[in-house]
């Protein structure tokens, strides 16, 4: 069975310094990765995805994250956070050897970035 | 704006009570996904339909059902609801196997 932990329920950053957001899986067979955004009252915005090739992604906003098959993580990264990057951020997995498309999303990391 | 639409946007019913959550996905998207999102339960995977069949179940109660219709659309059937049906349901859609974009969500209270 697939799954994915996001360790942290919320992360504050200080503007203009370097962001992190956690996040590893488990599956059987090779992971198809996403990451998707949520600000209050609207729906999840894709953000990027991982499906095979480069091991660092580049998505929308400035943001990347990097593939570790070693540690099973995909951690989300962006180099100079900004006061809008203030969300919800969730990790998504897919089992590539699954017959379904189903997903499983991560719980959320809430990301605060301080003025 | 990701081009998948749901109405209504908010909902208000009561216990007991029958509602029906409607979703148009992308233009040439054949897949349509419904997803639950409570504060305890994080984003739960209901149900997924692929050019009009089902494809894929999740934690879907017995008392929710759906349907996709020939011109892709899909509906969200909610019966016998109960107060812990209060959540947003969101629909994604995408093409065959590719990346899920999400509707805005419909606000279910149950009161």
């Amino acid at each position: 069975a697939q799954s994915v932990a996001q360790p942290e329920d919320q992360v504050n950053v200080a503007e203009g310094n370097p962001l992190t957001v956690k996040c590893t899986y488990s599956v059987s067979g090779n992971p198809y990765l996403f990451w998707y955004v949520q600000y209050p009252n609207r729906g999840l915005q894709f953000l990027l995805k991982y499906i095979t090739g480069d091991n660092l992604v580049k998505g929308s906003y400035g943001f990347e994250a990097e593939f570790n098959k070693s540690q099973t993580s995909f951690h989300l990264k962006k180099p100079s956070a900004l006061v809008s990057d203030s969300a919800l951020y969730f990790c998504a997995v897919r089992d590539l050897r699954n017959r379904d498309d189903k997903i499983i999303f991560g719980k959320g990391t809430r990301l605060h970035i301080l003025p | 704006d990701s081009g998948v639409t749901q109405t209504p946007k908010h909902l208000i019913t009561a216990t007991g009570q029958r509602v029906t959550l409607r979703c148009s996905p992308r233009s040439g998207d054949l897949s349509v996904y419904w997803y639950q999102q409570s504060l305890d339960q994080g984003l739960q995977f209901l149900i997924q339909y692929y050019n009009g069949e089902e494809r894929a179940k999740g934690n879907i109660l017995e008392r929710f059902s759906a349907q996709q219709f020939p011109d892709l659309h899909s509906e969200l059937n909610l019966s016998s609801l109960e107060l812990g049906d209060s959540a947003l349901y969101f629909c994604a859609s995408s093409v065959d196997r590719g990346t899920q974009y999400f509707g805005p969500g419909t606000r279910l209270l149950v009161l």
